[in-house]
């Protein structure tokens, strides 16, 4: 059975860039077709797709991030990541990975890491 | 950009149906899924393609569409259904995906 673990810093600096990693355990990454996404949650607030990468390596992207945001794959470790550039306290959120199937939606979810901008 | 629009909260007693309803333009033309989200917990799927149910997930979960409309029913609603929920679809050329601002749902 799949599972997924987000990693990297828990507290960014504002206008530096915050990283992610999603590391893919109990199967390839590059197998089947699937979508890698990522999904954030503010405290108190609701989840916010941010975006997602495909198998074949095609992007989609949340347009109101889009101009931020990078989401890559690295087969040879079986992870996926997120980049999101010059963040602000508002994006301070819990941050989720998550495996699509296309029609099938997100069955497999990370726990989820916290990850705060402050100075 | 596209918005998915559901009640704030929906109120029920034990044993009672429950219906949360997803309105967005697009609902016509992409499928849509719905999450249950306890505090502290990863959303957890529970419908896809409108109404199809994941295997795990109890019967008494069901969903709906109509229209620019989709619904989540619960049917005998348990104490251990509060939760919020997030309907999710994409935009009408499938470019992106949107969550809707959620649900939380009371067991009274």
């Amino acid at each position: 059975q799949v599972q997924l673990q987000e990693s990297g810093p828990g507290l960014v600096k504002p206008s530096q860039t915050l990283s992610l990693t999603c590391t893919v355990s109990g199967g390839s990454i590059s197998s089947g077709s699937y979508y890698w996404s990522w999904i954030r949650q503010p405290a108190g607030k609701g989840l916010e797709w941010i975006g997602r990468i495909y198998t074949s390596g095609s992007t989609n992207y949340n347009p109101s991030l889009k101009s931020r945001v990078t989401i890559s794959v690295d087969t040879s470790k079986n992870q996926f990541s997120l980049k999101l550039s010059s963040v602000t306290a508002a994006d301070t959120a819990v941050y989720y990975c998550a495996r699509d199937k296309p029609y099938y939606g997100s069955g497999t979810w990370g726990q989820g890491t916290l990850v705060t901008v402050s100075s | 950009s596209y918005e998915l629009t559901q009640p704030p909260s929906v109120s029920v007693s034990p044993g009672q149906t429950a219906r949360i309803t997803c309105s967005g333009d697009a609902l016509p033309k992409q499928y849509a899924y719905w999450y249950q989200q306890k505090p502290g917990q990863a959303p957890v799927l529970v419908i896809y393609k409108d109404s199809e149910r994941p295997s795990g997930i109890p019967e008494r979960f069901s969903g709906s569409s109509s229209g620019t409309t989709v619904t989540l029913t619960i049917s005998g609603v348990q104490a251990e259904d509060e939760a919020d929920y997030y309907c999710q679809s994409a935009d009408s050329s499938g470019t992106y995906e949107v969550f809707g601002g959620g649900t939380k749902l009371t067991v009274l």
